[in-house]
């Protein structure tokens, strides 16, 4: 079945370090791609998307390009800051409107000043 | 635009007990799925209603069970809790009809605690 693997947290980081969060995915046809974020205390939201290879989803300073050959979506952001500390969590689905969305186990992000 | 709501924000429960949560789509949106997201994992698909019908369903027991009204808003059920159903449970709301999209916006969850 379709499943998303992705890098264990937690990760510390200095401000203004770069970012990156290796996730990679598995899935018959052409699923779309996630990026959630979740901040303390609040529910999910989406953080960018792609949903066809090649695709760029961008938001925030944050990037991630769907790479159907190597069955990744990895996040990365060139300039962290501590409000980006949170839980981000990498997830995919089927093209309909009907489809489920299939999370990773997410990863725990904490920028030090 | 009020986006999801969910309630109550937090329910403490003890085993064996019922519980009823309950969740109002964003405007526009026709579709209702529920997640369980348990402490340090990511979102389990729990279902998903469309035009007040069970769409599909994960793997998830019988003890759980939804309903969706006719303004689209929804309810999970869950009877007989267990200790393991301690969770943040999740809404998401979607345009489901033919066409729309596969994007789903989350409602801020509902924290239930099984003691």
């Amino acid at each position: 079945g379709n499943s998303v693997t992705q890098m264990e947290g937690p990760v510390t980081l200095s401000e203004e370090a770069f970012l990156t969060i290796n996730c990679t995915y598995t899935a018959t046809g052409y699923p779309s791609l996630f990026w959630y974020v979740q901040y303390p205390g609040e529910g999910l939201q989406l953080l960018l998307k792609a949903t066809k290879a090649d695709d760029k989803g961008s938001n925030k300073g944050f990037e991630a390009t769907y790479r159907k050959e190597t069955t990744s979506f990895h996040l990365e952001k060139g300039s962290v800051q501590v409000s980006d500390s949170a839980v981000y969590f990498c997830a995919l689905s089927g093209y309909s409107s009907a489809s489920k969305i299939i999370f990773g186990s997410g990863t725990r992000l904490s920028i030090r000043p | 635009d009020a986006g999801v709501t969910q309630s109550p924000t937090h329910l403490i429960k003890t085993r064996g007990q019922q519980v009823t949560l309950r969740c109002s789509p964003k405007s526009g949106h026709d579709t209702v799925s529920w997640y369980q997201q348990a402490l340090g994992q990511g979102p389990q698909f729990i279902f998903q209603y469309y035009e007040e019908e069970e769409r599909q369903r994960g793997n998830f027991p019988d003890r759980f069970s939804g309903h969706q009204f006719p303004n689209y808003s929804s309810e999970l059920n869950v009877n007989a809790l267990l200790l393991g159903d301690s969770a943040l449970y999740l809404c998401a709301s979607s345009w489901g009809s033919a066409g729309g999209s596969n994007e789903q916006f989350f409602g801020p969850g509902t924290r239930l605690t099984v003691l």
